[in-house]
């Protein structure tokens, strides 16, 4: 029951480095999102995707960007890395848009910027 | 305003006391409601949904007031493994994707 799997899970970058984060889920499940969460804070919506080769934008696209080219994967950028995007990141899917069948979370990526 | 708001608590209570947690949100076409936990260093994992008759889930009771957008979760006989931070969620649909807002959480400890 692998579910939904975030790699890596943790790493340390220097302002101005790239990197890219890595969310698989073995669901068959068509949504995907990217989260960031910060201390005292809710999870914040970066992008999200409804099927395979198409995204958009979430609450808090600024620095981000993901693709969707398999639909089990979803990926998420940072392509010039700042000290602001120090958090911890959650990948997310669900089924379909329906209220009743909510999103299933991957363990979380804890990124340092330096 | 955020569109959810919780209690940051912290909350510490003893061991089989009752503890009410309550979220206000903001959005009146909101879909959806959820209560979800999340351990330290966690991920949140769903704990119930939120239905406007309410429900209940053995010591969880959850509440919805749609009237006074208004949304609560109820511990009864608390255990020690019921420490955590306990999230409001809140889902409405946007270009046909979910989308949940999350209140920042209420921080609960029971003590022994």
């Amino acid at each position: 029951n692998a579910g939904v799997t975030q790699t890596p899970k943790f790493r340390v970058l220097k302002t101005g480095q790239s990197m890219t984060l890595l969310c698989a889920q073995d669901m068959n499940h068509e949504y995907m999102y990217w989260y960031r969460q910060d201390p005292g804070m809710g999870l914040r919506l970066i992008h999200y995707s409804v099927g395979e080769g198409t995204t958009a934008k979430g609450e808090v696209p600024d620095g981000y960007n993901v693709s969707r080219l398999k639909k089990q994967n979803f990926l998420l950028g940072l392509e010039s890395a700042a000290p602001s995007q120090t958090s911890v990141y959650f990948c997310a899917s669900s089924p379909t848009e329906y209220s009743n069948q909510p999103q299933h979370f991957g363990d979380g990526t804890r990124l340092s910027i330096l | 305003r955020k569109e959810v708001e919780q209690d940051p608590g912290p909350f510490n209570v003893p061991e089989g006391a009752t503890v009410a947690f309550n979220c206000t949100y903001s959005n009146s076409a909101s879909q959806s409601f959820f209560w979800y936990r999340q351990d330290c260093r966690k991920e949140p994992k769903l704990l119930m949904s939120v239905y406007s008759s309410g429900n209940e889930d053995g010591r969880f009771t959850a509440q919805l007031n749609r009237a006074s957008q208004y949304i609560s979760l109820l511990i009864r006989d608390s255990k020690l493994s019921d420490s955590a931070t306990y999230l409001c969620v809140v889902m409405g649909i946007i270009q046909g994707a979910q989308k949940l807002v999350f209140g920042q959480g209420t921080r609960l400890t029971i003590n022994p």
